[in-house]
């Protein structure tokens, strides 16, 4: 049983880059065919896949945010970390790290974080 | 828009029968599994149904998911007002090679 936990700061001002790490508990991030990712929700709406990345290295980006997207595994830390650049109020939202095996019930959520792009 | 078709909204009494609907394409759900997610007030979503029919061990047996071609259904059984909170499809699409959620249906027990 993963767990996982995100972290990084609540305010983000417009134009920078907004930076989150998620840390595994309970496994190794290098443990195979596993999808490490992140999904978002604007407050009051629903789910947005922002990307993963596969255990072999291999990342997978939603077209919508794809340039201003990057995330990276720390396999000495055992964390995984979300950047997104040229923030604007539209990017304010909960921010979930997440974790499964394709087609199995290993399926498991961090507890989120609201990070809110505000001057 | 979300790639996933849902209802917006879904509402039942205790004990109902309440069925949500996610209608997608051939590029997704067609062509590949679907994940449903519950999400309870206040909380991070929890994974539901897998592969389509799949329960996780721990899910009441009054859960169940089925496909047809290009569309994907929960069914809730036995409705209990601890079901109260939205409810979310999820599946891989080949087009946009990422995953696709469907917009969420939020479920009301009346």
């Amino acid at each position: 049983q993963l767990h996982l936990q995100e972290s990084g700061p609540g305010l983000v001002k417009p134009s920078e880059t907004l930076s989150l790490t998620c840390t595994v508990f309970g496994g190794s991030i290098t443990s195979s065919s596993y999808y490490w990712g992140w999904i978002r929700q604007p407050p009051g709406k629903g789910l947005e896949w922002i990307g993963s990345i596969y255990y072999s290295g291999s990342t997978y980006y939603n077209p919508s945010l794809k340039s201003r997207v990057t995330i990276s595994v720390d396999t000495s830390k055992n964390q995984f970390s979300l950047k997104l650049s040229s923030v604007t109020a539209a990017d304010t939202s909960v921010y979930y790290c997440a974790s499964r095996i394709a087609a199995t019930p290993f399926d498991y959520w961090g507890q989120g974080t609201l990070v809110t792009v505000s001057s | 828009q979300s790639v996933l078709t849902q209802p917006p909204s879904a509402s039942g009494t205790p004990g109902q029968r309440v069925t949500i609907s996610c209608s997608g394409s051939s590029s997704n759900i067609g062509s590949n599994t679907v994940n449903w997610y519950q999400q309870l007030p206040g909380t991070a979503p929890k994974l539901l149904i897998y592969s389509n029919n799949q329960r996780p061990s721990g899910v009441p047996d009054r859960f169940s998911g089925s496909k047809s071609g290009t569309s994907a259904s929960l069914a809730i059984s036995a409705l209990q007002s601890e079901d109260e909170g939205d409810y979310y499809c999820a599946a891989w699409d080949d087009s946009l090679n990422g995953r696709v959620f469907g917009g969420g249906t939020k479920l009301t027990v009346l």
